[in-house]
């Protein structure tokens, strides 16, 4: 079964850095793009940025450049998402989701594919 | 960035009537390849959102048949041919010809 597996939910305070992580499995990790998206409370869903974990090439929304970090690990098939200095305005759920098309009824890596699977989001707050 | 825009915002449905979402994008979403890349997908109420539809009007894996998507170039509808119970929450558009963005999300409730 393909898999996302996020990390838990944090509590944070402005100012201080944080790393999330997106572990994958039942699937070559290294042959799709990974996906984070930003949902705020009560809000719609926000493309933030991708991740080709095979040569860690990385392609952000201009909304959030230079904002946030994306990574990844090949060898431990996990993606992270992380700041380096929190906002309250940064409170959301989290989500990181493959991206894919299908041929002929088989799933296949595609840079403008949709998403799928999702994790289950991490949610964050930040607050004082 | 594409501006995705969505019509109408929520929608109240009889159980087993028609639902039509509309969906508009502020540049043409078909591509040099001869593909168009409109995504749906529905979040229902505390879940990650699931893909419904691909490249317009392909259903994924596991999508009920009631459901279809259509359109061309900037304009894109999805239809629910009768609504179910289990078809409540949250539907958005998503683009992915350029870096992605997705609608403002249409939210469907059962009357």
């Amino acid at each position: 079964e393909v898999q996302l597996v996020q990390s838990g939910a944090e509590v944070k305070k402005p100012g201080e850095s944080l790393k999330i992580s997106c572990k994958g499995s039942g699937y070559s990790f290294t042959s799709y793009w990974i996906g984070w998206v930003r949902q705020m409370p009560g809000k719609g869903l926000e493309w933030m940025g991708i991740i080709y974990p095979g040569d860690s090439d990385t392609r952000y929304s201009p909304s959030f450049q230079g904002q946030v970090t994306i990574s990844a690990d090949k060898s431990i098939s996990t993606a992270y998402l992380q700041w380096s200095s929190l906002k309250a305005s940064d409170t959301a759920m989290y989500y990181c989701a493959r991206q894919i098309t299908m041929v002929q009824g088989v799933t296949i890596p595609a840079i403008r594919g949709g998403f799928d699977p999702w994790g289950q989001g991490t949610l964050v707050t930040v607050s004082s | 960035d594409i501006v995705m825009t969505q019509t109408p915002l929520s929608l109240s449905v009889t159980p087993g009537q028609p639902a039509s979402i509309s969906c508009k994008s502020s540049q043409s979403l078909l591509h040099s390849d001869g593909k168009t890349y409109l995504y749906w997908y529905l979040q229902k109420p505390g879940q990650s959102p699931q893909l419904l539809i691909y490249e317009v009007s392909s259903r994924f894996s596991g999508v009920p048949d009631r459901f279809s998507g259509s359109g061309s170039g900037t304009d894109f509808t999805l239809k629910i041919s009768r609504v179910e119970a289990e078809d409540v929450g949250v539907y958005y558009c998503m683009q992915g010809i350029h870096l992605p963005t997705f609608g403002q999300g249409t939210k469907v409730e059962i009357k």
